[in-house]
């Protein structure tokens, strides 16, 4: 079935760095837009970054520009997000989601993983 | 602070009629950028719940849909349904092709 995992989450402290891993299966990976979204506790959804298909265009939300790094891996069926220089505000579930575009919106989404930032 | 906005909450009893508004500006949902919705059931991520404005995916039932006009955007649910309480998010684009979502909105189920 269609699938999205994520990995990778944990504690670190202020200024650290973490990487992010979500593995899909049961689609053709290398056809689908990824983005990655995250939720503070309590908090709503954040749009944090966008990849397309073959890894030729990027966005990022300007919460995070500069600091972190999408990436993917279509021969590993694999999209990363690097996180750097981290802040305590970025505490937060990351969810990474299949992105079918304007018209359809992000219709497969993993069950996130948890980064915590702190001293 | 959202770029678009939801109210903070909504409530309804069994049976009833709600709806939620998106209210976006002409720089996303009035530049034409389509509207979609997301359902996150509490503990669970978000699902897909309306695409491109007015569509369902498949398994969402027919007592969810959407709606948009100018700068804002509907999602209304009738019959409501114990099992409906959740948080509801509405998603659009800015000019720039960033996604942005709404604050969200709690739905309760008198």
């Amino acid at each position: 079935q269609v699938q999205l995992v994520e990995s990778g989450g944990g504690l670190v402290k202020p200024g650290g760095s973490l990487r992010l891993s979500c593995a899909a299966s049961g689609f053709t990976f290398s056809d689908y837009y990824m983005s990655w979204i995250r939720q503070a506790p309590g908090k709503g959804l954040e749009w944090v970054s966008y990849i397309s298909s073959s890894g030729s265009t990027i966005y990022y939300a300007d919460s995070v520009k500069g600091r972190f790094t999408i990436s993917r891996d279509n021969a590993k069926n694999s999209l990363y997000l690097q996180m750097n220089s981290l802040r305590a505000e970025d505490t937060a579930v990351y969810y990474c989601a299949r992105d079918t575009g304007l018209q359809y919106g992000m219709d497969v989404w993993g069950q996130g993983t948890t980064v915590t930032v702190s001293s | 602070q959202s770029v678009l906005t939801q109210p903070p909450s909504v409530s309804g009893a069994p049976g009833q009629r709600v709806t939620i508004s998106c209210t976006g500006s002409s720089s996303n949902i009035g530049a034409g950028y389509d509207v979609h919705w997301y359902q996150q059931l509490p503990g669970t991520a978000p699902k897909l719940l309306i695409y491109g404005n007015s569509n369902r995916p498949s398994g969402v039932p027919d007592r969810f849909s959407g709606s948009k006009s100018g700068t804002s955007a509907s999602l209304a649910i009738t019959g409501l349904q114990a099992e409906d309480e959740a948080d509801y998010y509405c998603q659009s684009y800015d000019s720039s092709l960033s996604r942005v979502f709404g604050g969200g909105t709690k739905l309760t189920v008198l």
